[in-house]
């Protein structure tokens, strides 16, 4: 069965603190490894990662794909009120077309 | 530029009673259309997908149904809701001949079972 887990499943930090959030994946035929931010209703698309071991960096939010380890890291550094959401990974897998999504990582970022 | 369409927004219905909630994709052709559902705090539970008009695809066997009757119309449909069909449904699209993509999604419809 596909399976996508997200750890922690919450997290509490403060402004100015550097995260990193945990992606693990176990699915058949995978393509690409995609994040997420969903702040009230629709998530939002951060990263898509296909090639092991190439940063993807955006801002302050960077993500790295290990495909013989099968897992994928969010890093957000200098964190801001405006950080906090769900983070939300998906694997996604050729042939099907699917998008498995994991549990989530709500982050909570005090001021 | 491609928009994603999805409603109503809020819906509260009585337990039996029947669910219809559609989804139109505009600016693009042959999408790949999924339904997603969200319960509170968790992460999104994919119900069904589909690659083409009349292809359906389930994930999870349970009390709703999807259509698709046209290119760019995906309709998520139960005939008699259940308590436990209550959360947040999301509607999303990928190109449909493009391995290397996101899906993109709709504003949801938070659906409550009473």
């Amino acid at each position: 069965e596909d399976k996508v887990v997200q750890s922690p499943l919450s997290l509490v930090v403060h402004e100015g603190d550097t995260v990193t959030l945990n992606c693990s994946y176990e699915v058949t035929n995978f393509r690409s490894l995609l994040w997420y931010k969903q702040e009230k209703k629709a998530p939002t698309f951060l990263f898509m990662l296909t090639s092991s071991g190439i940063e993807k960096k955006s801002g302050r939010l960077s993500s790295i794909l290990d495909k013989k380890e099968l897992f994928s890291i969010l890093n957000i550094t200098a964190t801001q009120t405006g950080d906090s959401a769900v983070y939300l990974c998906a694997a996604r897998t050729s042939g099907t077309y699917k998008y498995i999504f994991g549990t989530g990582t709500r982050l909570k970022v005090l001021a | 530029s491609q928009t994603i369409h999805q409603w109503p927004a809020t819906l509260v219905q009585p337990v039996g009673s029947p669910l219809s909630l559609e989804c139109t994709v505009e600016g693009t052709s042959n999408p790949n259309l999924y339904w997603y559902r969200q319960a509170a705090g968790r992460g999104l539970q994919l119900l069904f997908y589909s690659v083409g008009i009349g292809q359906i695809s389930s994930e999870v066997p349970q009390n709703l149904s999807a259509s698709r009757p046209q290119d760019r119309q995906f309709i998520l449909s139960s005939k008699k809701l259940l308590l436990s069909d209550s959360g947040f449904y999301l509607c999303a699209w990928s190109v449909g001949d493009k391995m290397n993509t996101e899906a993109f999604f709709g504003q949801g419809t938070r659906l409550t079972v009473v």
